[in-house]
C-alpha cells in the first residue's frame, strides 16, 4: 500500500497563477484532510470531507476550494495564489466511526509551495 | 479557544538520556490525542494515540501519558538515541470539534 500520495512535491507559483494540489489514498478511508504548516505555527486545517460527496471548511480556508473527487482522491485548488500561500501542505486520511476521527491521521510527504 | 501549547519549541539532550516532551490543551473535553514525529523536509509519522478514556499508552521506547483533568499529555523518551532527533508534535481532538488541533512542536536533537 502506497499510504497517502501527494502531488506535486514541489511547486513555484507566480501571484495570481493558479494550481490544484493532488492527494489520494489508499487505504479505503472516509476522512480527508488538507493542512498547511507553516513555521512556529503547527499545523492548521484547511479543509476536511467526512465522507465521500461532502467537504467542510477548518481554521484557514480562505483563498482555497477542494473537491471530493471519489472515496479515494481529495484535491485543494488555489484560484489566485498569493505569497501569503507560501507552505508546505499536507494531506491526510483518516477513518471515521460514529461521525468522529477516532483513529489515527495518515499523512502525506507534503507539497511544498512558493508564491512570488 | 481551544489551543494545544508544546514547550519547549526546541531540546538538545545528549544521547542516552531519558526525556519528556510536552503538551497542553485548554480544554478538557477531548475525545482523543496523538503524537507524532516528522523528520525535516517529511511529512508526518504517527507515534501513539491515546484515547480520553486511556491513562497511557506505550511503543518501544515511548511512552504517552494523558492527564485530562490537568489538561496535559507527555512523551517520554528511554535512552534516547542520534536517530531520535526530529520535530514531535501532539494533536488533540476536541470532543465539540470533528476537526483535530495541532501544537507548534518540539524540535529534539540528540548529541552523539
Amino acid at each position: 500500500n502506497a499510504g497517502v500520495t501527494q502531488t506535486p512535491k514541489f511547486q513555484v507559483l507566480k501571484t495570481g497563477q493558479s494550481m490544484t494540489l493532488q492527494c489520494a489514498q489508499d487505504m479505503n478511508h472516509n476522512s480527508m484532510y488538507w493542512y498547511r504548516q507553516d513555521p512556529g505555527m503547527g499545523l492548521r486545517l484547511i479543509y476536511y470531507s467526512a465522507s465521500e460527496g461532502t467537504t467542510d471548511k477548518g481554521e484557514v480556508p480562505n483563498g482555497y476550494n477542494v473537491s471530493r473527487l471519489n472515496k479515494r482522491e481529495f484535491s485543494l485548488r488555489l484560484e489566485s495564489a498569493a505569497p501569503s500561500q507560501t507552505s508546505v501542505y499536507f494531506c491526510a486520511s483518516s477513518e471515521l466511526a460514529g461521525g468522529r476521527a477516532l483513529d489515527e491521521q495518515y499523512f502525506g510527504p507534503g507539497t511544498r509551495l512558493t508564491v512570488t | 479557544k481551544q489551543e494545544v501549547t508544546q514547550i519547549p519549541a526546541a531540546l538538545s539532550v545528549p544521547e542516552g538520556e531519558n526525556l519528556v516532551l510536552n503538551c497542553s490543551f485548554t480544554d478538557s473535553a477531548i475525545y482523543n490525542l496523538q503524537w507524532f514525529r516528522q523528520d525535516p523536509g517529511k511529512g508526518l509519522t504517527s507515534l501513539l494515540l491515546i484515547q480520553s478514556s486511556q491513562r497511557e499508552q506505550t511503543s518501544g521506547r515511548l511512552n504517552a501519558s494523558l492527564d485530562k483533568s490537568s489538561g496535559r499529555s507527555t512523551l517520554y523518551i528511554a535512552a534516547s538515541q542520534p536517530g531520535d532527533s526530529a520535530t514531535y508534535l501532539c494533536a488533540v481532538l476536541y470532543s465539540s470539534a470533528s476537526k483535530i488541533i495541532f501544537g507548534s512542536g518540539t524540535r529534539l536533537s540528540i548529541r552523539p
